[in-house]
């Protein structure tokens, strides 16, 4: 699975948008990007993915780059609820089951 | 509400004691999962199974064992032959070998063993 690159933390005001970035340079072709975020003391939770178009959910946005190398998770509207380490993930979709390999993630604080 | 669930949320055991901790999914997914999480640090895989009846080594498997008889339980045993058995355990499960990259997380159980 490609590697990826995330800053550490980042802040964020309430009510504005949170623009998560991730840096996946050697992604393959056949890898998508996946974004998980953990509250504190929580299992981790599934937002999005996406292999090339932008995506967006209920949850957030999903926006690639054209040569694929990066890639931002958008939160419209934070919410201190959003508070959380949110990991971007790089693997392929299909395949024999097997970890999903959380880095260190960006610990997003969102803030009144 | 279709969903994971892991109980206890605390358990508290002494050292030598074999624990058993429980996940149970309603989502019919095939897959299912069992990370350990230490303080500060990433998830790491334990055990995964694809189906029933068949289950598979993850990156640290020793002093643990779990079964998969059937589709919506993964129960996990630490036994005593784990060393530093206190930590944070999370199940997952995946829905299908075509979503393997979707990966629903219970609410986790944390283990202390004194």
């Amino acid at each position: 699975d490609a590697k990826t690159t995330q800053p550490p933390s980042m802040d964020c005001a309430e009510g504005r948008a949170a623009n998560l970035p991730c840096n996946h340079s050697t992604i393959s072709g056949n890898e998508y990007v996946y974004w998980y975020r953990q509250i504190h003391s929580q299992g981790p939770q599934y937002i999005i993915h996406g292999l090339k178009n932008n995506e967006t959910n209920e949850m957030a946005s999903l926006i690639i780059t054209e040569d694929r190398k990066s890639s931002t998770l958008i939160l419209p509207h934070a919410t201190l609820r959003d508070t959380a380490v949110y990991y971007c993930i790089v693997r392929v979709r299909t395949g024999t089951a097997s970890k999903l390999t959380f880095g260190t993630g960006t610990r997003l604080q969102v803030t009144l | 509400d279709g969903g994971i669930t892991q109980s206890p949320k605390y358990l508290f055991r002494k050292e030598g004691q074999n624990v058993t901790l429980s996940c149970e999914q309603n989502l019919n997914h095939d897959a299912m999962y069992w990370y350990r999480q230490d303080p500060g640090q990433g998830l790491r895989l334990i055990y995964y199974s694809q189906i029933v009846n068949d289950f598979q080594k993850g990156d640290i498997a020793e002093g643990y064992s779990v079964s998969r008889e059937k589709k919506e339980s993964f129960p996990l045993t630490v036994t005593s032959a784990q060393k530093n058995p206190t930590a944070f355990y999370l199940c997952a499960s995946s829905p299908g070998p075509d979503r393997l990259g979707e990966q629903y997380f219970g609410p986790g159980t944390r283990l202390t063993v004194t």
